[in-house]
């Protein structure tokens, strides 16, 4: 069974604060995805990285693939109040379990005015 | 992208009951996935649906309990059947599609806030 283990778990900052998100895990995949969910509706997917040290920007949100392809991470430059919500990342191991996602615990991310 | 619904956007059961959760797409795919989100917890895969086979369930899941079906392209249901508290969840349904560089991205549904009392 793969795991991904997200951190932090909470993380409550002021307006203008830069954080990063960290999802890890001992197993590989073929490509991860990283969502955001807010309160009442299903997670919207923000970006997929599928090469070892891909680097992807989403405006003020940069996601990185690890080389090898274990982990990622993403950072957030300048929060803002609308950034808060759950952000979830979730990785695909490919062959047969194509398709199926395993998700991180979630960070609740609170962006303070 | 894909645009998918979900009926009933939320419900309250009794427990012993079973409740049918619908999900429809609005466009043809192959395979379509159910997930559960516990309250303050992250989704959890129930099963694969795929239209014309029987629906693969994840370890801890069973078709007694969750019996899908999946009678076209567009369309799946998810039942609970014999509801406790426990079951009480967000069920989403989503769909897979294919991204040129690799990989693939998943859209979901809204989810359907379940209480079971």
């Amino acid at each position: 069974t793969q795991l991904l283990e997200q951190s932090p778990q909470f993380l409550s900052i002021q307006e203008g604060e830069n954080l990063t998100v960290y999802c890890n895990s001992s197993s590989v995949f073929s490509s991860l995805q990283w969502y955001r969910q807010e309160p009442g509706e299903g997670p919207v997917l923000l970006v997929t990285v599928v090469t070892g040290g891909e680097v992807k920007k989403l405006k003020r949100l940069t996601f990185q693939f690890g080389d090898a392809r274990k982990d990622s991470s993403l950072h957030i430059t300048a929060a803002q109040p609308g950034d808060t919500g759950l952000y979830l990342c979730a990785g695909e191991a490919g062959g047969t379990s194509y398709g199926k996602l395993t998700f991180g615990q979630g960070t609740i991310l609170t962006v303070h005015p | 992208s894909a645009v998918i619904s979900q009926k009933p956007s939320r419900d309250i059961c009794q427990r012993g009951t079973s409740l049918t959760i619908q999900c429809q797409v609005d466009s043809q795919v192959t395979m379509m996935f159910w997930y559960r989100q516990q309250p303050g917890q992250s989704l959890t895969l129930i099963a694969t649906a795929n239209q014309g086979s029987e629906a693969t369930y994840e370890s801890g899941f069973v078709i007694d309990k969750f019996p899908i079906s999946r009678p076209n392209l567009t369309f799946s249901t998810l039942t609970v059947s014999n509801m406790s508290p426990e079951d009480s969840s967000i069920y989403l349904c989503s769909v897979e599609s294919f991204i040129s560089s690799g990989g693939n991205e998943q859209f979901f549904g809204p989810g359907t806030r379940l209480t079971v009392l």
